[in-house]
């Protein structure tokens, strides 16, 4: 089985601080994503990546930066934590190969508090 | 660009039920849709996905969807429901060329009652 594995299930931080939000996964899988996931929003993409030091922009990567050092390994980075990034952020991976699947495997989440 | 309107915020049926989670998508062409689910608590489990052929697909957990073209719909179905499938429930569609993202809806929180 695929598993996706987030470092916390629960983060507080304080605003000013940097954020470090850890996912691993243990497939060899080559495309990489963070989401984040508020009530009523649903989840919304904030960056991808499709290969180890590259990175593509999501739909909403403002505060955000990403690093991917690794290819089991996808870092999203908050640099100076807002109030307003409290949130559920999902962690994903897809095999490259079969990307006309599209079938995301997800990791458990971590729930960060801002204050 | 594609998008999913997922028009329920919140259903609350009863044990047994049948259950019907409704899903429209804009796409220039014809999408790959899913169906995910999120259990209190956890990340999201694929249900079942549309890519081409049969409108009408199975997935896990008894559930079904099917695909309506001329509708823009791919609505989420399962015949008796259990108190396990209390979740949310989110609808998503990707681009069929070259584009590995995908575009969720907002969510359906299904609720069971005994």
């Amino acid at each position: 089985d695929v598993k996706v594995t987030q470092s916390s299930r629960y983060l507080v931080k304080r605003t000013g601080e940097k954020v470090f939000l850890e996912c691993v996964q243990d497939m060899d899988h080559e495309n990489m994503f963070w989401y984040r996931q508020d009530p009523g929003l649903g989840l919304r993409l904030i960056y991808f990546s499709y290969d180890v030091k590259m990175k593509e922009k999501g739909d909403i990567p403002e505060g955000y930066s990403v690093s991917r050092e690794k290819k089991e390994r996808f870092s999203l980075i908050l640099e100076s934590a807002s109030t307003n990034q409290t949130s559920m952020y999902l962690c994903a991976s897809m095999n490259y190969r079969d990307r006309v699947k599209g079938e995301q495997y997800f990791g458990p989440g971590t729930r960060l508090t801002v204050t | 660009a594609q998008s999913v309107t997922q028009p329920d915020i919140h259903i609350t049926v009863s044990e047994g039920a049948s259950l019907e989670l409704r899903c429209n998508y804009s796409y220039g062409a014809t999408p790959y849709l899913f169906w995910y689910v999120q259990s209190p608590g956890q990340g999201l489990q694929l249900l079942l996905k549309y890519f081409s052929g049969d409108t009408l697909v199975q997935g896990i957990k008894g559930f079904e969807a099917e695909f309506k073209r001329s509708q823009s719909s791919f609505n989420l179905r399962k015949p008796s429901v259990h108190w396990s499938d209390a979740a949310e429930y989110f609808c998503a569609v990707g681009a069929r060329f070259g584009n590995e993202k995908l575009t969720f809806g907002t969510g359906t929180r299904l609720t069971i009652i005994p």
